[in-house]
């Protein structure tokens, strides 16, 4: 079964400043996809940035951008220039390409998250 | 917002009580999946449906159950309901059931079990 870890539970930023989530995964799979949600007090979640595990290319979205690292199994998420509503927890998702049983199943799996906190 | 809703928002029962979760999808699409936050367990995978049927199950305890419904809505029955089923519930909606698709949540429903 595959699980994720985010061993962050909390970070702290200074506003404009960057910072750095990390997350690792543990998979047999060749071909899945990552991902990096955003949930802010509304409970909302939002999602940050996708990446598909065939593309070496980092996914980027504006302030947003990973490292993602195949072999090492590692998937961290940058945000540069901090905003205070970037605060938020953050979890780290994972997708199978394929179901358990073949198909496409596509269910996320996710981290405990990492609450950041935005200083002012 | 997604597109997606959720009634009702909060709810507050007492335990050995049973509720009803309603998610309406985003317009088009034939997926859902529901999905439980909680202290303890964090964001785990219950259930999916895609057009009527179901299709995968997580940790789905069998005091719990699921349909989707003809208009694509769907529900989850919470019953026997005890302190720890006390979470926030989420809806996600895609287009098919592959895992290409984008899921979209909607904004939850809090249960509190007192």
């Amino acid at each position: 079964a595959q699980t994720v870890t985010q061993s962050q539970p909390e970070m702290s930023v200074q506003e404009a400043e960057t910072v750095t989530l990390s997350c690792t995964y543990d998979t047999s799979e060749s071909d899945y996809y990552l991902f990096w949600y955003k949930q802010p007090p509304s409970r909302q979640m939002i999602l940050v940035i996708r990446q598909e595990a065939y593309k070496q290319q980092n996914a980027t979205e504006n302030r947003f951008s990973v490292n993602f690292q195949k072999a090492a199994k590692s998937f961290s998420l940058k945000i540069s220039d901090s905003q205070l509503g970037d605060a938020a927890m953050y979890f780290c998702a994972y997708r199978s390409f394929y179901g358990v049983d073949g198909g496409s199943q596509g269910n996320l799996i996710f981290g405990k998250g990492t609450k950041l906190s935005v200083k002012p | 917002d997604s597109g997606v809703t959720q009634t009702p928002k909060h709810l507050i029962t007492a335990t050995g009580q049973r509720v009803t979760l309603r998610c309406s999808p985003r317009s088009g699409d034939l997926s859902v999946y529901w999905y439980q936050q909680s202290l303890d367990q964090g964001l785990q995978f219950l259930i999916q449906y895609y057009n009527g049927e179901e299709r995968a199950k997580g940790n789905i305890l069998e005091r719990f159950s699921a349909q989707q419904f003809p208009d694509l809505h769907s529900e989850l029955n919470l019953s026997s309901l005890e302190l720890g089923d006390s979470a926030l519930y989420f809806c996600a909606s895609s287009v098919g059931v592959g895992s290409s698709y984008e899921q979209y949540f909607g904004p939850g429903t809090r249960l509190t079990v007192t």
